[in-house]
């Protein structure tokens, strides 16, 4: 079964810190990755889109990795702000046109 | 702002009632989406739809039907509401065409209390 997993569920850091979160995947044949975010009470929004043949894509402060070898992606915040807090999911398109989201990562910035 | 409109937001019915949820868009695209968000399960398809009355069934099809007779709307009904079925619903469409291709854009979210 192709799962999605993103550890830990939720994290909370102080504004200024670089942080990294997880989206580990079991199957390597994917099509392309995405990383969205989900405010309270929320539709998501997609932030960054890698697709299989890439290593990363940068939108601002935010730069997503991808390896397919080892089945994993991360997505990096620099100079974390109280605004950034909310849920990052990631989800993963498979060659077989299945997509599969993780539960997502709870951020909490504080001030 | 995409131009998905979902309603109801909110609503709250009885075990055993029918329920219809309804996905406008704005924009014209072919393919559209039917999610359930549950705590500890991130988001699972429903149903989708790739054009006008061409569906087929997700990772969490039983249970629900949909419809699709005009290209700007996407309905999707619980003939007959379970507790199981509280959750928070989301439509979403894909102009790259099929949703494994590029990004996907979310409505704001129908929320389903099965009393």
């Amino acid at each position: 079964k192709q799962e999605v997993t993103q550890i830990p569920a939720a994290l909370s850091v102080p504004e200024g810190e670089n942080l990294v979160l997880n989206c580990s995947f079991t199957d390597s044949a994917i099509y392309n990755l995405q990383w969205f975010r989900q405010d309270p009470g929320k539709g998501l929004t997609s932030l960054l889109l890698i697709q299989s043949s890439q290593r990363e894509q940068t939108s601002g402060r935010l730069n997503a990795s991808l390896d397919k070898s080892s089945g994993r992606s991360t997505l990096y915040i620099a100079a974390s702000q109280p605004g950034d807090s909310a849920t990052y999911l990631c989800a993963v398109s498979y060659n077989n046109n299945d997509m599969r989201f993780g539960a997502g990562t709870r951020l909490t910035v504080k001030p | 702002d995409a131009g998905i409109t979902q309603s109801p937001r909110h609503k709250v019915t009885e075990t055993g009632t029918p329920v219809t949820l309804r996905c406008h868009q704005t924009e014209n695209h072919r393919y559209m989406y039917w999610y359930r968000q549950d705590p500890g399960h991130g988001l699972r398809l429903i149903h989708y739809s790739y054009g006008v009355k061409d569906t087929d069934k997700g990772e969490v099809s039983d249970g629900y039907s949909v419809s699709r007779s005009k290209t700007e709307d996407f309905l999707l009904t619980l003939e007959s509401a379970t507790s199981s079925q509280t959750s928070v619903y989301f439509c979403a469409i894909s102009p790259a065409g099929h949703a494994f291709l590029g990004e996907l854009f979310f409505g704001e979210g129908s929320r389903l209390t099965v009393l």
